[in-house]
């Protein structure tokens, strides 16, 4: 069964901090994604890598950087958090013709 | 522009009564369409992949089915247990080798006994 871990349940910092939000998974996957989740606008993709220390923008990747150094791990960077980064951040996995997987989330709050 | 709608936002069902959510998507060749599951508090677990018009998947009490402009999520007698969101996503063509998914805003199934 794949897992996708991502370090942290909850997490609560406050506005211009920089944020490193973790996520790793044990399949050996190539790909890896950053989704954001808010109410009534879906899951919508920061940014996703398709191999180590490669990456490419989503839909939404401003304020926001990625590090993929490693295969299994895939960590995604608030430069400067502002409240409007409050929300819950998805990270999947996927290799091949698999279904992209995914851990349970981030609850990140921006005070 | 490629683009995944979902209806109805929320449904209320009560146990037993069988009911379809319906997926819309546009994208400009199909590589795939998925439906997960979320339960509040969890990422979403994956319940099926369709590739082609006609395609259908079954699981206990719920079949995906899939059209050339739409896919539906049938359930059939639901329990409580079912409750959750139900997201539907496409991959297009061009995005084969990253796997890039385009996600629907969601179902919001309450099923009460």
């Amino acid at each position: 069964d794949v897992k996708v871990t991502q370090s942290s349940r909850y997490l609560v910092k406050r506005t211009g901090e920089k944020v490193f939000l973790e996520c790793v998974q044990d399949m050996d996957h190539e790909n890896m994604f950053w989704y954001r989740q808010d109410p009534g606008l879906g899951l919508r993709l920061i940014y996703f890598s398709y191999d180590v220390k490669m990456k490419e923008k989503g839909d939404i990747p401003e304020g926001y950087s990625v590090s993929r150094e490693k295969k299994e791990r895939f960590s995604l960077i608030l430069e400067s958090a502002s409240t409007n980064q409050t929300s819950m951040y998805l990270c999947a996995s996927k290799d091949s013709n698999l279904p992209q997987h995914f851990g349970d989330g981030t609850r990140l709050s921006i005070l | 522009e490629d683009q995944v709608t979902q209806s109805p936002e929320a449904l209320r069902l009560q146990e037993g009564e069988s009911s379809s959510l319906n997926c819309s998507y546009t994208v400009s060749g199909l590589r795939g369409l998925f439906w997960y599951r979320q339960d509040p508090g969890k990422g979403p677990e994956f319940l099926f992949t369709l590739y082609s018009a006609g395609e259908e998947k079954e699981k206990e009490r719920l079949k995906a089915t899939l059209t050339k402009k739409e896919s539906f999520l049938h359930i059939t007698a639901p329990k409580p247990e079912d409750s959750a969101t139900y997201l539907c996503a496409v991959q297009a063509q061009g995005s084969s080798n990253t796997g890039k998914l385009i996600f629907g805003q969601g179902t919001t199934l309450q099923v009460k006994p």
